[in-house]
This record gives C-alpha cells, sequence and structure tokens, in this order.
C-alpha cells in the first residue's frame, strides 16, 4: 500500500528560525515529491517540487529528497508568521499522475 | 503562470437540485485534471481523474452518477454535483497538471440546505 507519512505536529517555531518538515513515504518506485501549503479553509498551494536526489532551493524554502532512505524534508528559513498553515507532503508514484498525500503537518511561526 | 480558476467560489442550493463548478487552466493545457473534496479538518480526498476527451476515472466509492465530470477541452472541466443532498456539502477542490506537478484552483464551496 501506497503511503506518505508525515508528522501531524503541531510544530511551532520562533519568528527567524528554520522550520524544519519531514515526511517518509513507502513506495520504493515514487518518482515525483511535492510540498504543499494550505492555509485554513483555503486551496493547497504548490511550494515546491523535486525530482532528484538532494537539495533543491528556491527563496526561503529548501527542498530535500534521500531516495535512498526514502525521505523528502521542507526546510523554511527565515520563518515569518506568515507562513503559518498546514504543509502537506505528495507523492507520485506509477503511471497515473495521482497525487497520494500525506496527513499534514500544522507549522505555527511565533511572533 | 500556473493559474486555475474555479466558479463559483462558493454556492448554497437546495436539497434535490444540481450545481455545476467549471475548473478552468487559464494560462496551460492541462490533459489531466483531477477533482477533490475536503470537509472541514480533513484530508483533501481525491474524487476522480478527469482526461480531455475521455470519461473520468472515479476513486472507489465516489458515485459516477452523481458526480458527473466533462473535460471538454484542454482547459476546462466540470463537475456537476446531481440531486445534491446535504451530506454533499463540503469544499471541492480542482487542480490541473501541465506535466507532474498539480496546481489547485482556490476551491467552491457547495452548502446544501
Amino acid at each position: 500500500q501506497k503511503e506518505v507519512e508525515q508528522n501531524s505536529g503541531p510544530l511551532s517555531v520562533p519568528e527567524g528560525a528554520i522550520a524544519s518538515l519531514n515526511c517518509t513515504y513507502s513506495d520504493r518506485g515514487s518518482q515525483s515529491f511535492f510540498w504543499y501549503r494550505q492555509y485554513s479553509g483555503k486551496s493547497p498551494e504548490l511550494i515546491m517540487f523535486i525530482y532528484s536526489n538532494g537539495d533543491k532551493e528556491d527563496g526561503r524554502f529548501t527542498a530535500q529528497l534521500n531516495k535512498a532512505s526514502q525521505y523528502v524534508s521542507l526546510l523554511i528559513r527565515d520563518s515569518q508568521p506568515s507562513d503559518s498553515a498546514t504543509y502537506l507532503c505528495a507523492v507520485i508514484s506509477g503511471s497515473a499522475r495521482q497525487l497520494t498525500f500525506g496527513s499534514g503537518t500544522q507549522l505555527t511561526v511565533l511572533p | 503562470g500556473a493559474v486555475v480558476s474555479q466558479h463559483p467560489s462558493w454556492v448554497i442550493c437546495k436539497s434535490g437540485t444540481s450545481v455545476k463548478i467549471e475548473c478552468r487552466s487559464l494560462d496551460f493545457q492541462a490533459t489531466t485534471m483531477f477533482w477533490y473534496r475536503q470537509f472541514p479538518k480533513q484530508s483533501l480526498m481525491l474524487m476522480a481523474t478527469s482526461n480531455e476527451g475521455s470519461k473520468a476515472t472515479y476513486e472507489q466509492g465516489v458515485e459516477k452518477d452523481k458526480f458527473l465530470i466533462n473535460h471538454a477541452s484542454l482547459t476546462l472541466s466540470t463537475l456537476t454535483v446531481t440531486s445534491a443532498h446535504p451530506e454533499d456539502s463540503s469544499f471541492y477542490i480542482c487542480s490541473a497538471a501541465p506535466r507532474d506537478e498539480q496546481y489547485f484552483g482556490p476551491g467552491t464551496r457547495l452548502t446544501v440546505t
């Protein structure tokens, strides 16, 4: 069974700190990995996607992928109160292009 | 880029009526669109995968005769909730995928009275 697991949190960090969000997946054949941010009452917003092992940086966000460990993470540097949201890890396995979501990690950045 | 719109953003309808929700990719073409439903404080639930020019693929437990999906063009998919009942009240969200990554519309909040 294809599963994506995240710590549900809540995770609290002070403003300006680095927030680290983690995700593991069970299907070793997974090939595409995504991080979405969802504010309460809103739809998910794509933050990062990563396909290859290693790090991918975009502004304050860095996605890290380790396929051998079946692990993907998201680092948010210089966290801001506006980063407070639920972060969803999602994975594509196989040819159906369907996303398998984790249950999400609720992040609170304290001013 | 990669903007997806939905219309309407919210709708209230009476039990037994039908409601149509439109999903458009504004700046890219999407051969595949997806429809999700989300209840309060719950995860996104995939309802169906919509492919342009072919029948939608519904997830287990989703009634295809109740949730009609039409993917008429590379930029438009519609979801029609037929004979709506109060238990259909939810947040319906579409997404479109130019490649593997999916971009979500803003969602449609449906309330059935």
